[in-house]
């Protein structure tokens, strides 16, 4: 597999710090979002970026922030402010401009434990 | 705002028994629907959408505007179609233009 990765694959943090995943792609596509994935709820979208330096919160941004510096790269930050932040974090890219033949790539994810 | 919704949590048939995993959806304008599959220790990956209208796997969805359904199918299920699968929905036009609303998921086991 190679597309997108994301790191780490798992990440233990204590309660009251913020963490960084990191989500990277050479797919050269323009658009990169953030998922959470709950048992049960299925895929909530965080953040989505359209295109560098831009991105747009999407139905559970609270307690995280984003950056798109860079068109390969979208990192996401878990913050303290987070109240539930343990779940499995999905990374996923798609061309620019949506559409219906537009599909999104996903990474392999990344595990958070809040301890 | 649009909303998917996946009754069914889990689904368990037995090989070569037909299969359907329901996907209702509330959008007011023209939805693009798309069904994406998760297999073990593998990426979600996408599995067919409605504007394609094809077959994938053996798998087809019929989008049913008059009942707001995308219904996923197949006439004889394998084992190695146990996987979750997810219907999602994207709006056409906007500012959330390509953005994907998912449903919740549906666990699929197909029994030997």
């Amino acid at each position: 597999d190679g597309g997108i990765t994301q790191s780490p694959k798992y990440l233990f943090r204590k309660e009251g710090q913020n963490v960084t995943l990191s989500c990277e792609q050479n797919l050269n596509h323009d658009a990169m979002y953030w998922y959470r994935q709950d048992p049960g709820q299925g895929l909530r979208l965080i953040y989505y970026s359209q295109i560098v330096n831009d991105f747009q919160k999407g139905d559970i941004a609270e307690g995280y922030s984003v950056s798109r510096e860079k068109k390969e790269s979208f990192p996401l930050t878990v913050t303290s402010a987070q109240k539930n932040p343990t779940a499995f974090y999905l990374c996923a890219s798609s061309s620019r401009g949506g559409g219906p033949l537009n599909e999104q790539f996903f990474g392999p994810g990344t595990r958070l434990t809040v301890l | 705002a649009q909303r998917v919704t996946q009754p069914e949590k889990l689904l368990s048939v037995f090989k070569g028994a037909p299969v359907e995993l329901k996907c209702n959806y509330s959008y007011s304008g023209s939805p693009e629907l798309f069904w994406y599959v998760q297999y073990s220790r593998q990426r979600l990956q996408l599995l067919l959408r409605h504007i394609s209208r094809e077959s994938i796997k053996g798998f087809t969805a019929d989008l049913n505007k008059g009942e707001t359904s995308f219904h996923l199918k197949k006439p004889f299920a394998q084992e190695e179609d146990s996987a979750m699968y997810y219907c999602a929905l994207s709006v056409a036009g906007g500012t959330s233009y390509g953005k994907l609303t998912f449903g919740q998921g549906t666990i699929l086991t197909v029994h030997p």
